[in-house]
């Protein structure tokens, strides 16, 4: 079975600092990668995701998150924070044989301050 | 907006009872999928549902059940209901739900209280 780890359930962070977000997983098979993050009292929006191809994707408000395969890691950047970027992140896997089952993460709680 | 819509938003309720929980998909999207979060749990899988029929279960209960209709609405019930069962409660909508590399749009999620 997969499984999915958030090294860190809390991020404190200054405003305009980077940040890294860790995540490993681990499975036997082959797995899609995804981060999703839910703002305070809504849902979960795709941040990004990884496929195949190039191992560094990109979102479209400043994140990336680069696939490593030999450290089974997908770990997401930023290289300087907003206030609105406080919320909670989710890394997830799903199987290349699945029918889209997700697997989370624990979840990180990023805080930003100013 | 996902164009996932949930209702209700919040549902207070007491032990012992049943409730169900409503998700319309996106417009298009054939399957549905049913997540819980909890504090201790975190974010599960419960069940996937592809234009009518179950499609993959995860870890749901037995006085946990779902169908999908014909308008591709689903519900879940939840029956019995325990204190443990208190958790927020998300649906999620996919274009075909046949592959993991299909994003999955969710909806605000139906938060769940029983005391």
């Amino acid at each position: 079975a997969q499984s999915v780890t958030q090294l860190d359930s809390q991020v404190p962070v200054f405003e305009e600092a980077p940040v890294e977000l860790r995540c490993n997983y681990s499975s036997s098979v082959s797995v899609y990668l995804f981060w999703y993050v839910q703002y305070p009292n809504q849902g979960l929006q795709l941040l990004l995701k990884y496929l195949s191809g190039s191992t560094l994707v990109e979102s479209i408000n400043g994140f990336e998150a680069e696939f490593n395969k030999s450290q089974t890691s997908f770990h997401l950047r930023k290289p300087s924070v907003h206030i609105s970027d406080t919320a909670e992140y989710f890394c997830a896997v799903s199987l290349y044989t699945s029918y889209g089952k997700l697997t989370f993460g624990q979840g990180t709680i990023l805080t930003v301050h100013p | 907006d996902s164009g996932v819509t949930q209702t209700p938003k919040h549902l207070i309720t007491a032990t012992g009872q049943r409730v169900t929980l409503r998700c319309s998909p996106r417009s298009g999207d054939l399957s549905v999928y049913w997540y819980q979060q909890s504090l201790d749990q975190g974010l599960q899988f419960l069940i996937q549902y592809y234009n009518g029929e179950e499609r993959a279960k995860g870890n749901i209960l037995e006085r946990f059940s779902a169908q999908q209709f014909p308008d591709l609405h689903s519900e879940l019930n939840l029956s019995s209901l325990e204190l443990g069962d208190s958790a927020l409660y998300f649906c999620a909508s996919s274009a075909l739900g046949t592959s993991g590399l299909e994003t999955q749009y969710f909806g605000p999620g139906t938060r769940l209280l029983v005391l």
